[in-house]
């Protein structure tokens, strides 16, 4: 069975500190990977998606940055944080179709203060 | 661009009402559309999908037909019970080869005992 690991669980940080969140999904090969942004009580925002390691397509300008290290991995950081940048950051796989469903990680939780 | 527009933004039901939750769309050509349920602090767990005009997609007592001729995906349940209390949220998979999925601002219900 597929299994997606999301890390950390949720974070405190200050306004213009770094941040890296991860993503590790078991049990599938190539998978295509996302991740979405949720401001509190808000929709879901696609950020970027991954088809294959090492390439990374970005859906939405907010001063972030993705990556796909390994097949199983994907990560997403930036160098200096923003308030806005608070919210629910939720990592997603689907099979290699583009129409096939996403299958959502538990999520990180990020607070910027 | 693509857009989903959920009507309700919140429900409040008793128990073995009938619910119903308007999701409408616009997309050039064809989308995959989706229902999808979320719970507090959790990610958000794939309902059920349909790919065709006039397919009916089911799960756990939900079901929705694709209409493209009114491009609606509505969501309906015969018989709600407390434990369907959270955010239902409405998206579409574009199909034309750019792995973006877009969802509505989702409706939350509330089911009384």
């Amino acid at each position: 069975a597929q299994t997606i690991h999301q890390w950390p669980v949720a974070e405190i940080k200050a306004v213009g500190s770094p941040l890296s969140l991860g993503c590790t999904i078991k049990g599938k090969s190539s998978p295509n990977l996302y991740w979405y942004w949720q401001a509190t009580g808000g929709t879901l925002q696609q950020l970027f998606y991954s088809i294959t390691v090492g390439q990374v397509e970005s859906v939405v300008q907010l001063n972030l940055s993705a990556s796909r290290p390994k097949d199983d991995q994907f990560i997403l950081s930036t160098e200096k944080l923003l308030l806005s940048h608070s919210g629910f950051y939720l990592c997603a796989w689907s099979l290699s179709s583009n129409t096939g469903q996403l299958y959502f990680g538990e999520g990180s939780k990020l607070t910027v203060l | 661009g693509d857009s989903v527009t959920q009507t309700e933004g919140q429900v409040a039901l008793s128990e073995e009402d009938f619910l119903t939750i308007h999701c409408n769309y616009s997309a050039s050509g064809y989308p995959a559309l989706f229902w999808y349920v979320q719970y507090p602090g959790e990610g958000p767990q794939f309902l059920f999908r349909a790919s065709r005009d006039k397919e009916k997609g089911s799960s756990r007592g939900f079901e929705a037909t694709y209409d493209k001729g009114t491009t609606s995906f509505h969501l309906r349940k015969a018989s709600v019970q407390e434990s369907d209390s959270a955010v239902y949220y409405c998206a579409l998979g574009d199909n034309t080869g750019n792995y973006k999925y877009v969802f509505g601002a989702g409706t939350r219900l509330k089911v009384i005992a």
